[in-house]
């Protein structure tokens, strides 16, 4: 299986500045692959599927990027509403599988 | 868009058999591929089973696989997982999720139900 590696664990950030957040593939997902955002007692909410394409209403501040084994979510200005935890999700093969999580929490 | 509700989570003994349903309302189900993906308490997301949007195909992960076994009725709108021989490992949050590209395979998920808890104890 797939194995999909986030980094980092937890990310302190203040709000209004730029978050960073990587998520590798074991091999390579080419661009099979989605971010989602998941806030405390909440179900997760897709953000980037394809590598790079927000889904519907997702701000512009979400940038997805990268292919094959290596990708980011860029979030470029933090908003409160922002502070959770995101996950990666390849579906290029199945078992589908999805990172372990970033939380990204205010600094 | 739609809403997906799970049900049947519950307390049982290890061992023993659960079936989890979930509901889908504001879409035609027989249209989508559909998922089963847990959360356990504190944790990570951790995908379980897929079926195609007919249900001649499934997937499963390996923790699950030979143990549980998704299945669904589109005349009826609802997918099912029967959970058997169930460990202290299978407590977790369950939810249903759904494929955004009808009749598609491999795609992410639009939209997940909230989660029925399943807690596994003697």
């Amino acid at each position: 299986e797939i194995v999909l590696t986030q980094s980092p664990a937890t990310l302190s950030v203040s709000p209004g500045e730029r978050a960073t957040l990587s998520c590798w593939a074991s091999q390579s997902v080419s661009t099979n692959l989605a971010w989602y955002l998941q806030k405390p007692g909440q179900a997760p909410r897709l953000l980037i599927h394809g590598a790079s394409t927000r889904a519907t209403g997702i701000p512009v501040r979400f940038i997805g990027s990268g292919s094959g084994t290596e990708f980011t979510l860029t979030i470029s200005s933090l908003q409160s509403e922002d502070f959770a935890v995101y996950f990666c999700h390849q579906y290029n093969i199945w078992p589908e599988t999805f990172g372990q999580g970033t939380k990204v929490e205010i600094k | 868009q739609g809403q997906l509700v799970e049900s049947g989570g519950g307390v049982v003994q290890p061992g023993r058999s659960l079936r989890l349903s979930c509901e889908a309302s504001g879409f035609n189900l027989s249209n989508y591929g559909m998922h089963w993906v847990r959360q356990a308490p504190g944790k990570g997301l951790e995908w379980l089973a897929v079926i195609v949007h007919d249900g001649s195909n499934m997937y499963y992960a390996d923790s699950v696989k030979g143990r549980f076994t998704i299945s669904r009725d589109n005349s009826k709108n609802t997918l099912y997982l029967q959970m058997n021989s169930l460990r202290a490992e299978d407590t977790a949050l369950y939810y249903c999720a759904k494929n955004q590209v009808p009749y598609a395979s491999m795609v992410h998920f639009d939209f997940w139900g909230q989660g029925t808890l399943v807690t596994v104890s003697s």
